[in-house]
């Protein structure tokens, strides 16, 4: 079957940095994207990797190591409003890339 | 600002009546797949479309559901009957095409069936 799990809360502080993990399992997995969600707004799109390694964003950065099933999302010199929650979503080649998601990551940085 | 338009954005239904919500993807978008996130923020997916046709859809979505893309109109998902474990966001994402790495997202509709 295919799954993504994430711990369901993190906390940092201001200026320094967050990590956010993903596991996942699936049978055709066809690239990983991370999405940020504010409370009652739209998912939006941050990044989205299919090679292993890390993929330098500037103020985000990801991860990926496909043999592990494994990603992370980081964030660095965090401000108050990167507070959010931060979906992880992996494609499935096999079915019409449909993306299966994480239920997010509720990231709180405090002062 | 997104550019996928969900209308209505809140909706309140009592058990077993209907339920229908629509979603006007991003122009130039023949792609649309609709989602489903619970208060627990789980999402599930429900179905998708490439233009008018069907890709995929789940279970439940085949049996108590009906939803539509027709050309030159908003895409429509209804429930039938609605139950109460149907209270969720439900989000319209919208891609240029099948293989694209990324979804546009509509803000959602939120349900709530009393």
């Amino acid at each position: 079957g295919q799954g993504v799990e994430q711990p369901a809360k993190l906390m940092s502080v201001e200026g320094t940095f967050a990590r956010v993990n993903c596991t996942y399992s699936t049978s055709g997995f066809n690239g990983l994207s991370w999405y940020q969600q504010r409370e009652g707004q739209a998912p939006v799109f941050l990044s989205y990797v299919v090679l292993d390694g890390l993929k330098d964003s500037g103020h985000f950065s990801t991860f990926l190591s496909r043999s592990n099933g494994y990603s992370y999302l980081l964030l660095t010199e965090l401000q108050i409003k990167d507070s959010a929650s931060y979906l992880c979503a992996v494609r499935d080649g096999g079915s019409f890339n449909k993306l299966t998601f994480g239920a997010g990551t509720r990231l709180a940085v405090c002062p | 600002n997104s550019k996928v338009i969900q209308t209505p954005r809140y909706l309140v239904k009592g058990q077993g009546q209907k339920a229908k919500m629509r979603c006007i993807p991003e122009k130039g978008h023949p792609v649309v797949f609709w989602y489903q996130q619970n208060k627990n923020n789980e999402f599930k997916f429900l179905i998708n479309f490439q233009n008018q046709e069907v890709l995929q859809q789940i279970d439940m979505t085949e049996k108590r559901f009906s939803a539509e893309c027709p050309s030159n109109s908003p895409c429509s998902l209804e429930i039938q009957s609605s139950e109460a474990g149907d209270s969720a966001l439900y989000l319209c994402a919208s891609s240029p095409q099948i293989s694209n790495e990324r979804l546009f997202f509509g803000h959602g509709t939120k349900l709530s069936v009393l």
